[in-house]
């Protein structure tokens, strides 16, 4: 959808680094959503947020960070803590939670 | 909490066959079900959902049916082409709470 955008398309981390994905919408939906996909593999709910200034963990939330300050923005932080983070991220957004979701075009994330 | 679970894993069919994928969910309470279709790289897409207030919905070629009592939900695809080729992911949710996606399905339609 071109209601949400994710930057960059790819991104390379090094050791040790912590990299910054974002996600921005203007469909001004109040949920948020990060998933993250493995080759082959299906959507594992990282972090998610119903309203700003709050969060919510998913399933596989250890070494990832989020902040919702803003409606239209929910940027997701790979820590050094996540040891194996080579993966596809993909941002979605939906009007509440438990509605339909709309996906951006994802990040791929590699580490060098 | 909700678990769903999708099958099969993979689906090959000749072009115009037609494809039937399987979702069962565990949580009764579950009353919205979306299908989505994602291509090689790309983002899942929307294609059709229902909710549990109806048995069937159709949208052209595909169609998907829900049996709340056994809490299962099924795809169905007719005089499938190469261009379904893709990912399909199944998803539950009830209320306001967030979707649980199935594994999903390989489909690939043969010419």
């Amino acid at each position: 959808d071109g209601g949400i955008t994710q930057s960059p398309k790819y991104l390379f981390r090094k050791e040790g680094q912590n990299v910054t994905l974002s996600c921005e919408q203007n469909l001004n939906h109040d949920a948020m959503y990060w998933y993250r996909q493995d080759p082959g593999q299906g959507l594992r709910l990282i972090y998610y947020s119903q309203i700003v200034n709050d969060f919510q963990k998913g399933d596989i939330a250890e070494g990832y960070s989020v902040s919702r300050e803003k409606k239209e923005s929910f940027p997701l932080t790979v820590t050094s803590a996540q040891k194996n983070p080579t993966a596809f991220y993909l941002c979605a957004s939906s009007i509440l939670e438990g509605q339909p979701q709309h996906f951006g075009d994802g990040t791929r994330l590699s580490i060098l | 909490g909700e678990n769903v679970e999708q099958h099969p894993s993979t689906l090959s069919v000749q072009e115009g066959d037609s494809a039937v994928i399987k979702c069962t969910y565990s949580d009764s309470a579950s009353n919205y079900f979306p299908w989505y279709k994602q291509e090689l790289g790309k983002r899942p897409q929307l294609i059709i959902d229902i909710r549990s207030n109806v048995g069937e919905k159709k949208d052209q070629r595909i169609a998907v049916t829900l049996n709340k009592t056994a809490k299962h939900f099924s795809l169905h695809i007719t005089e499938t082409q190469p261009e379904d080729s893709a990912v399909y992911f199944c998803a539950a949710s009830k209320g306001f709470q967030k979707l649980v996606f199935g594994t999903g399905t390989r489909l690939l339609v043969s010419p």
